[in-house]
């Protein structure tokens, strides 16, 4: 079965403390991304990647790093979280411009 | 860079009622335009896509949308809602190199029954 799996689905961490959303598809997509969604302000870009180690800054990347060091995973790494980053994650695969294909969310708590 | 504006945030509707949200995007170029639905607790389905074509496209559920090249505009339609439609709804764009679609901030519909 085609899909996007992202773990943990949720998650409640205190401020400062490294943390790791990992994010697979199994569809051999070349593009990947990652979004947050908060109430009133929709689904904004954190990272995206065009293939493996070719990655590119969203529209908020602040406080957020990526990697891309084989096709299917494109984990998102916290370095130091903090309160406003407390969010609803989501990670997507695409192979063209046609559909992108979204994971189940990671709702991530920063305390 | 491309961007997507939803012109309505939140409807609330009896069951029944038809449907329109609106959707304009800012891009002089070629697109690709998606109408995403998230159920509550779920996360975004397809619900329609237009790529080239016949301007109007119909999509799952009786959902359908209508590309006005010259408006810059895609706005979904229902013509009768059902309770089972309460969702958010995002509008989305992509173009040119951009394998990655730019997103709507979203309409939230509410059907009563």
């Amino acid at each position: 079965e085609a899909q996007v799996t992202q773990n943990p689905r949720y998650l409640i961490t205190v401020t400062g403390k490294k943390l790791t959303v990992t994010c697979s598809q199994n569809m051999n997509h070349e593009y990947m991304s990652w979004y947050r969604q908060d109430p009133g302000l929709g689904l904004r870009q954190i990272y995206y990647s065009m293939n493996v180690e070719v990655t590119d800054k969203g529209d908020v990347p602040e406080g957020y790093k990526v990697s891309r060091k084989e096709k299917r995973n494109f984990p998102l790494i916290l370095e130091s979280p903090s309160p406003n980053q407390t969010s609803l994650y989501f990670c997507a695969s695409s192979r063209d411009n046609r559909e992108a294909f979204f994971g189940q969310g990671t709702r991530l708590t920063v305390v | 860079a491309q961007s997507v504006s939803q012109h309505n945030h939140h409807v609330i509707l009896s069951e029944a009622a038809s449907l329109e949200l609106g959707c304009n995007y800012s891009y002089g170029g070629t697109v690709n335009l998606f109408w995403y639905v998230q159920y509550p607790g779920q996360h975004l389905q397809l619900l329609l896509k237009y790529f080239s074509g016949d301007p109007l496209v119909k999509g799952i559920k009786g959902f359908e949308a209508e590309f006005i090249k010259s408006k810059f505009s895609f706005n979904l339609r229902k013509p009768s809602v059902q309770w089972s439609d309460t969702a958010e709804y995002f509008c989305a764009v992509s173009s040119g190199g951009s394998y990655i679609p730019t997103f709507g901030r979203g309409t939230s519909l509410i059907v009563h029954p």
